[in-house]
């Protein structure tokens, strides 16, 4: 079974925008990780963000964690078309070092 | 430093056969992970080893898959015998400890086709 949920599960911008993609789960989280899968390959982890933490930066990505609300961020900025990918989140659990997958947010990045 | 290394990267069988994936880890890295991956979805794990004990294979068809990773390193994943609804990429991942945290590093995926 799946924990996360991402919202929206595609969206399309323009290179140089903004995009931001969402992320809610159910159960309490040790913490939240964001990988991207681009077409054919396998996930790259981006960025871990703990539940005691409620921001975290890398580069252009910056992530945010709402423990209260169940819900997490992702703002990719000033996008390129090479942010051309899947973004999924994953939690990992209490008490378990198990990651759950969301099904992913489809982002396109048009030139 | 090379990464998670997995083979086939592509299969078709017919239904009733077996199949067999391979995973080559991140050297050093003590947990491997197997998951599945259907279109659309996120991965879902199958198995997790400790070195070369399986600790959460929870997920895992025992029916019709095995898994084994021999002398901690590498691991194969089996099917017998494949069903239509085995078609997926099947993804192998590996991390130092596997404790909270860990970063896990993914291959390419052996993407299964089953007719």
């Amino acid at each position: 079974s799946q924990q996360g949920e991402e919202d929206p599960q595609a969206l399309s911008i323009q290179e140089g925008e903004n995009a931001t993609m969402n992320c809610s789960y159910k159960t309490s989280i040790n913490n939240l990780q964001w990988y991207r899968q681009n077409s054919g390959r396998g996930l790259v982890h981006l960025i871990l963000i703990r539940s005691n933490e409620r921001e975290k930066h890398s580069g252009r990505l910056r992530v945010t964690l709402d423990t209260s609300k169940k819900s997490s961020s992702l703002l990719i900025t000033a996008s390129r078309a090479a942010d051309t990918a899947s973004y999924f989140c994953a939690t990992e659990q209490g008490g378990s070092e198990k990651l759950v997958f969301g099904k992913g947010t489809k982002l396109t990045v048009n030139p | 430093e090379a990464g998670v290394v997995q083979s086939p990267r592509y299969k078709i069988i017919e239904k009733k056969q077996p199949v067999a994936f391979w995973c080559n880890p991140i050297s050093g890295h003590n947990t491997l992970y197997w998951y599945l991956q259907n279109l659309g979805q996120g991965p879902e794990l199958l198995i997790r080893y400790e070195n070369e004990e399986a600790v959460d294979d929870s997920q895992l068809p025992k029916d019709r898959f095995s898994a084994e990773r021999l002398k901690g390193v590498d691991s194969t994943l089996k099917i017998q015998p494949a069903e239509l609804g085995d078609s997926a990429v099947y993804l192998c991942a590996s991390s130092l400890q596997g404790i909270m945290g860990d970063e896990q590093f993914f291959g390419p995926g052996t993407r299964l086709t089953v007719l």
